[in-house]
């Protein structure tokens, strides 16, 4: 089956930095990525839908320049998280979507800013 | 808008018991539903899904029916074993949504003890 891979699966981070996570579809293609931010015990919140070759459509309230985006190929895009912030320590989950309804998830980035 | 609304947690049973997760949801078009399943500190695996009215999705012992007329797609297994002790999100895609992202519930927490 489709597999998607993510990574890191854990990342400690100093405030103030920069973190970049991958995530990858290993076996298909996809035009369409997309990145959610989950709270402990919560639900996914969607950040971002990602169309490669084209800029990200950014949920109301995220912020563009804080998360950026990249889907630069049909296999990989990126979230960076600039100038991290103890607020911004959360699961990161990536998702690639094959045909209609082909929806397939990383297996999640634990994010602590310190 | 979309939205999904399933019963809250946690759910807690003992091995061998029935399972029912409620999951009621809202859309525009003619939605495709399906059920997630997450394991702690994992992300999200499809666990079944429906596209239309009167489908019956299935898979590792759970079940769930596509009601139009109820608005609904409970999720049931017969008898619960320790191992299926998880989150489960219930989400739909809505045909009418041009971002073609899922829409989740907020996700119940099922803990089977032995």
């Amino acid at each position: 089956g489709a597999v998607v891979s993510q990574h890191p699966s854990r990342v400690i981070c100093k405030s103030g930095t920069s973190v970049k996570i991958e995530c990858r579809s290993l076996d298909f293609q996809a035009t369409t990525m997309f990145w959610y931010r989950q709270f402990p015990k919560q639900s996914l919140m969607l950040m971002a839908t990602s169309n490669e070759g084209s800029k990200a459509t950014y949920e109301q309230g995220v912020e563009k320049d804080k998360f950026l985006i990249n889907h630069a190929s049909l296999t990989l895009s990126t979230l960076t998280v600039t100038s991290a912030h103890p607020e911004d320590s959360s699961f990161y989950i990536c998702s690639a979507r094959e045909g209609a309804d082909g929806y397939t998830f990383g297996s999640g980035t634990r994010l602590t800013v310190v | 808008g979309d939205s999904v609304t399933q019963m809250e947690g946690p759910v807690t049973l003992s091995e061998e018991a029935c399972l029912t997760i409620n999951c009621t949801y809202t859309a525009t078009g003619y939605p495709s539903l399906f059920w997630y399943v997450q394991y702690p500190g994992e992300g999200l695996q499809l666990l079944l899904k429906a596209t239309k009215a009167d489908d019956k999705g299935s898979n590792k012992g759970f079940e769930a029916t596509y009601r139009k007329e109820t608005t609904s797609f409970h999720l049931e297994k017969g008898s619960v074993q320790v191992s299926d002790s998880a989150v489960y999100f219930c989400a739909l895609r809505d045909f009418g949504n041009a971002g073609n992202m899922l829409t989740f519930g907020g996700g119940t927490r099922l803990m089977v003890k032995p």
